[in-house]
């Protein structure tokens, strides 16, 4: 099993970002995929879920209005867009494997201007 | 939203002895389809996580028996009953029984 994100990205303050998180080695309809993120130093914020079998989405309230998770099925990868970015956004932001027993390497998003 | 506390914030240990983490849950984690989410993971310098425990006391494949997990309700533990030098990490508890999905603040392994 492996989960391959995207590389890192640098975006200023107001824009959006996307990263991909492409899975191999299982079945990628058959578990959801979590999205948390990780300030520097800091300790981990659930983002939500996607179900890649069904497009269905749960969100964390903090980024309703602002995240967009999607997947596509055809190359078994999942998406997870964040807009309207803050400096406070800058972080390592990680796909898992429902229940997180499979982790992406992680992708370093920062927001700068 | 659920807090999760551990327990210590860090913790110093010597090689070959056992190590404790507590986390404390601010309300039940007893889902009500009779399981208990919680789950450890750990997290070495520059690596992603790595799920070391689910449901509580279910070791992941390839995790050493020398970790184990126990606990119920609010209170929950992880044990290593010989530390390694491979161990030295940043342990977190977390939760998947209510929504938000929320995680404790890490405790911090090292040398003594």
């Amino acid at each position: 099993v492996q989960l391959m994100q995207s590389g890192a990205d640098v975006r200023k303050p107001g824009a959006s970002v996307k990263v991909s998180c492409r899975t191999s080695g299982y079945s990628f309809t058959a578990y959801f995929i979590q999205w948390v993120r990780q300030a520097p130093g800091q300790g981990f914020e659930w983002i939500g879920w996607t179900n890649p079998k069904t497009g269905d989405t749960r969100y964390a309230d903090q980024f309703q209005g602002r995240v967009i998770m999607t997947r596509d099925t055809s190359v078994d990868t999942a998406y997870m867009e964040l807009t309207s970015l803050r400096h406070d956004d800058t972080a390592i932001y990680y796909c898992a494997s429902d229940p997180f027993d499979y982790w992406g390497q992680g992708t370093l998003v920062t927001v700068s201007s | 939203d659920v807090v999760l506390t551990q327990v210590p914030s860090s913790s110093p240990v010597a090689l070959g002895q056992p190590a404790s983490i507590s986390c404390r849950s601010s309300q039940s984690l007893l889902h009500s389809d009779g399981t208990t989410y919680l789950s450890w993971l750990q997290q070495r310098p520059g690596q992603p996580p790595r799920l070391l425990i689910h449901k509580v006391s279910n070791r992941f494949y390839g995790v050493p028996d020398r970790f184990s997990g126990s606990g119920a309700g609010t209170d929950f533990t992880l044990e290593i009953s010989r530390v390694e030098m491979e161990d030295l990490a940043i342990y977190y508890c977390m939760q998947a029984t209510h929504i938000p999905i929320t995680f404790g603040q890490g405790t911090r392994l090292d040398i003594k």
